[in-house]
């Protein structure tokens, strides 16, 4: 199956700090999902995007699904931007099937 | 309904009962997904439902645990015998057909004393 992988694991920030997350799969896919898991542990969805470029707000989310990876930037992060980031994709190309998580970008914004 | 309604959102129990974990997905959504996530830890798929049918349920660890969907609605996970190592948040997603934007519930918080 394709597997997900996302770096890096771990990211400290100060507030106001940007970053830059990633998310590789191993297959194309015709979706990609990034999710926000807040302390509370609801994953919030962020951006559907199988490929191009979005923007909503201080975020942004690119996938380049030839070279199979999307990169999730944050800019001027702030304390309640804390969490877990996570990237999903379906498991085949067809419609259908279940999405494949990668393991995760826990960030930590200090104010 | 406007999102995914899970319940209850806790649930404790002892060691050796059976539970039942509800999910209400999105009004319209097809595609179901159950997941489980572990203290610390990612998301560990668990079954998908299209409809009614459940074409893939391969990451169901065990033969305790079970899960149905009817109406192409409501979807009822059954875990039988609890042990500890069951405990952990249970995660329903909803989309509108496999594969498209999914939706995640709030989750039900399972301890197993």
């Amino acid at each position: 199956g394709i597997q997900v992988e996302q770096s890096p694991p771990d990211l400290i920030l100060q507030e106001g700090a940007n970053s830059t997350l990633r998310c590789n799969f191993s297959d194309s896919v015709n979706n990609l999902q990034w999710f926000h898991q807040n302390p509370w542990g609801q994953l919030i969805n962020l951006f559907y995007i199988p490929s191009g470029t979005k923007q909503n707000g201080r975020l942004s989310a690119t996938t380049v699904a030839t070279e199979r990876y999307s990169l999730l930037y944050i800019s001027s992060s702030q304390t309640t931007d804390s969490g877990v980031y996570f990237c999903a994709v379906p498991n085949s190309s067809n419609q259908g099937g279940k999405l494949i998580f990668g393991q995760g970008t826990e960030l930590s914004v200090k104010p | 309904g406007a999102g995914v309604s899970q319940s209850p959102s806790n649930k404790v129990t002892e060691k050796g009962k059976d539970v039942e974990l509800r999910c209400d997905p999105i009004s319209g959504h097809t595609a179901l997904y159950w997941y489980r996530q572990s203290l610390g830890q990612g998301l560990e798929f668990l079954i998908y439902f299209q409809g009614n049918s459940a074409p893939d349920k391969s990451g169901l660890p065990s033969d305790r645990f079970s899960a149905e969907r009817t109406g192409g609605s409501v979807s009822t996970l059954t875990i039988q015998r609890t042990q500890q190592e069951d405990s952990a948040v249970y995660l329903c997603a909803s989309s509108l057909v496999g594969a498209t934007e999914a939706f995640f519930g709030q989750g039900t918080r399972l301890t197993v004393v």
